[in-house]
Formats: C-alpha cells, sequence, structure tokens
C-alpha cells in the first residue's frame, strides 16, 4: 500500500527549513528517502529502520514514529542543490521491497 | 554502495515488439529490483529478481509480459514484451545487500509507438 506524503510541493529561499512527512496505515520495518532531479535516477539520502536505527549519507536528518508508523525528512538551512522531487519508500519486511509515495517537490531559490 | 549501469539508456520501439534492458552491478548484491516510473510520478515495483529461481512479482504484473533473469549476483534482464504505447515509461533498476538500502541505475526511457 501507498504510503502517504505531504506537502505535495514546497518553495523555500536559501536557509530555510522545510518538513517533508511520510505516513503508512500498515506497520513499516524500514522506511528510506530518496532525491530525484529531473532526467535523474533517484539518489539515497537515508533509511530508518525499525528499533531506531539511523543511516544516511547527506546532512539531511530525518526520524521515524513507529507508533504512528510516521517519518519525516528534515531540510535544513536548504542550499539550491536541495531541489528535486523527494519520494518515501517504505516496506514492512526486511525484504525490502519498497512502496513509494507521491513525492514531493521542493524548489529552492536564492 | 553499488553502482548500477542500465542499456540502454534509452529507446523507441514499435508496437507489439519485445525489447530487453540489462542492468548491472560493479559489485555482488543480495536484492536486485525493477521498478517503472512514468514521467512526472512515482516508482512502481514491478518485481524483485530473484539469484537462481524465478522473479516475484507484484500484483498487476505477469512473467508473460515482463518476464526477468538474474543469472548471477551482479546481472538481471528485464524484458517487456509484445509491447504497446501504454508501455511506454521510465524502466529502472535498483539493487542493495541485505540490512541496507537500495541504489538505483540510471535509468531506461522507453517510448513505444
Amino acid at each position: 500500500q501507498q504510503p502517504v506524503q505531504s506537502p505535495q510541493a514546497v518553495i523555500l529561499r536559501e536557509g530555510e527549513d522545510a518538513v517533508i512527512n511520510c505516513s503508512s496505515s500498515k506497520a513499516l520495518y524500514s522506511v528510506h528517502w530518496y532525491r530525484q532531479k529531473h532526467g535523474e535516477a533517484p539518489v539515497f539520502l537515508m533509511i530508518l529502520l525499525k528499533g531506531g536505527e539511523q543511516k544516511g549519507h547527506e546532512k539531511i536528518s530525518a526520524s521515524f514514529n513507529e507508533k504512528k508508523q510516521q517519518s519525516s525528512l528534515y531540510l535544513t538551512a536548504s542550499q539550491l542543490s536541495y531541489s528535486g522531487t523527494y519520494f518515501c519508500g517504505t516496506s514492512r519486511s526486511n525484504d525490502y521491497k519498497l512502496s513509494f509515495g507521491a513525492g514531493t517537490t521542493v524548489t529552492v531559490r536564492a | 554502495s553499488a553502482v548500477i549501469s542500465q542499456k540502454p539508456s534509452r529507446d523507441i520501439c514499435q508496437r507489439g515488439t519485445s525489447l530487453t534492458i540489462q542492468c548491472q552491478v560493479d559489485s555482488q548484491v543480495t536484492m536486485m529490483f525493477w521498478y517503472r516510473q512514468q514521467p512526472g510520478q512515482s516508482l512502481t515495483l514491478i518485481a524483485t529478481a530473484n539469484q537462481g529461481s524465478e522473479a516475484t512479482y507484484e500484483s498487476g504484473f505477469v512473467i508473460d509480459k515482463f518476464p526477468i533473469s538474474r543469472p548471477n549476483l551482479t546481472f538481471s534482464t528485464l524484458t517487456v514484451s509484445n509491447m504497446s504505447p501504454e508501455d511506454s515509461s521510465i524502466y529502472l533498476c535498483s539493487a542493495g545487500r541485505a540490512g541496507e538500502t537500495q541504489y538505483f541505475g540510471p535509468g531506461t526511457r522507453l517510448l513505444v509507438l
């Protein structure tokens, strides 16, 4: 079942902050966050596992509320390079078969 | 992380024909998956490519239409069979190791006329 992402789109000025939310009606094992720029492949940002473990590759933080089956991605002090569409992918077991949300388009302006 | 390449990067095909897309990973991985992404839309999982056994398909996708092979831990192919214009999409391969996330290939942009 596809997770629900919000907001659908957000426009920021450089240096501003934003939060993207991802929620599921089913119990989750993991939440994966990706950013995709136009015409490119999705790029991995962060994985959050049931039990609280987080693994990321960039200076972007995220949280995972297991009770509510919700995850949030925090974009702080945004840069122009943060522009793109952010997708959350969720899995219900360690097979990591992902269902993706509809995406959140982030536009950062100078 | 894993570096993934796909061939072809794009193609234009006639309806009724088939196209095979190749996915190569630079190191051995546990998991390989195939996704479809319509322009401007989200990603939809087609199937899990299992090494040494038949692929596992998601609801709405069948083996006759999307046969998949995975002969080893670094390579997989997806065939789009008997194509129609509705098959026009971006097809993405992803791969990863157990306990880690998935990394995506650059995608294959398919247009069916």
